[in-house]
């Protein structure tokens, strides 16, 4: 199985900064990465795609990066509505497998 | 619009079953491969089922293989998860969840969410 490892677990960050989260895949996984964000009680929500591909609807202050095992989440601006979990997945192979999230606080 | 609405939770004591229903709407199921992912209490998402468009490929998670069966009514513009010999470790939000493919082929997953529905096994 691919095991997905997400770093921070946590971090707090204030309006308006540039938030960075990192997901490391256990083995080559190509582009198959996707991100989601969960708010509490809430359903996830899908943002991107094959790495670097923006779902449609999503403001384009998400963005993500990277190839084979390592990747990256960038929040440019954050603002109050993005405090949430956000969680990477790799889809390249069966079992699928999610990290373990980042929770963004505020600080 | 497209809504997933998943019902049929609830309590049940260990050992016993239940059957989750996924009724899609704003959309033809019948033309989407479609997941099941749970979310233990304060813990993270797991994928523990998917079925092809055309049912013609299904997978489980090592953690519910043997218990749990994935199926769909295309007809009736439904998902289901049979849950049979139910855990405590089995307590969890359990989503729904389609995926597509975008205009250049490449699958989008998880694009549309239910919006979960509680099951919690216990005596």
């Amino acid at each position: 199985d691919i095991q997905m490892t997400q770093s921070p677990s946590s971090l707090s960050a204030s309006v308006g900064d540039r938030v960075t989260i990192t997901c490391r895949a256990s083995q080559d996984i190509s582009n198959y990465l996707a991100w989601f964000q969960q708010k509490p009680g809430k359903a996830p929500r899908s943002l991107i795609y094959f790495s670097s591909s923006l779902q449609s609807g999503v403001p384009s202050k998400f963005s993500g990066s990277g190839s084979g095992t390592d990747f990256t989440l960038t929040i440019s601006s954050l603002q109050p509505e993005d405090f949430a979990t956000y969680y990477c997945q790799q889809y390249k192979s069966y079992p699928l497998t999610f990290g373990g999230g980042t929770r963004v606080e505020i600080k | 619009e497209v809504q997933l609405v998943v019902s049929g939770g609830g309590l049940v004591q260990p050992g016993g079953s239940l059957r989750l229903s996924c009724a899609a709407s704003g959309f033809t199921l019948s033309s989407y491969d479609m997941k099941w992912v749970r979310q233990a209490p304060g813990k993270g998402l797991e994928w523990i089922s998917y079925i092809s468009s055309s049912r013609s490929t299904i997978y489980y998670a090592d953690s519910v293989k043997g218990r749990f069966t994935i199926s769909r009514d295309n007809a009736k513009n439904s998902l289901f998860l049979q849950m049979n010999s139910l855990r405590a470790e089995d307590t969890a939000v359990y989503y729904c969840a389609r995926d597509d493919f975008d205009s250049r082929g490449r699958r989008v997953p998880f694009d549309y969410w239910g919006q979960g529905i509680p099951v919690t096994v216990s005596s």
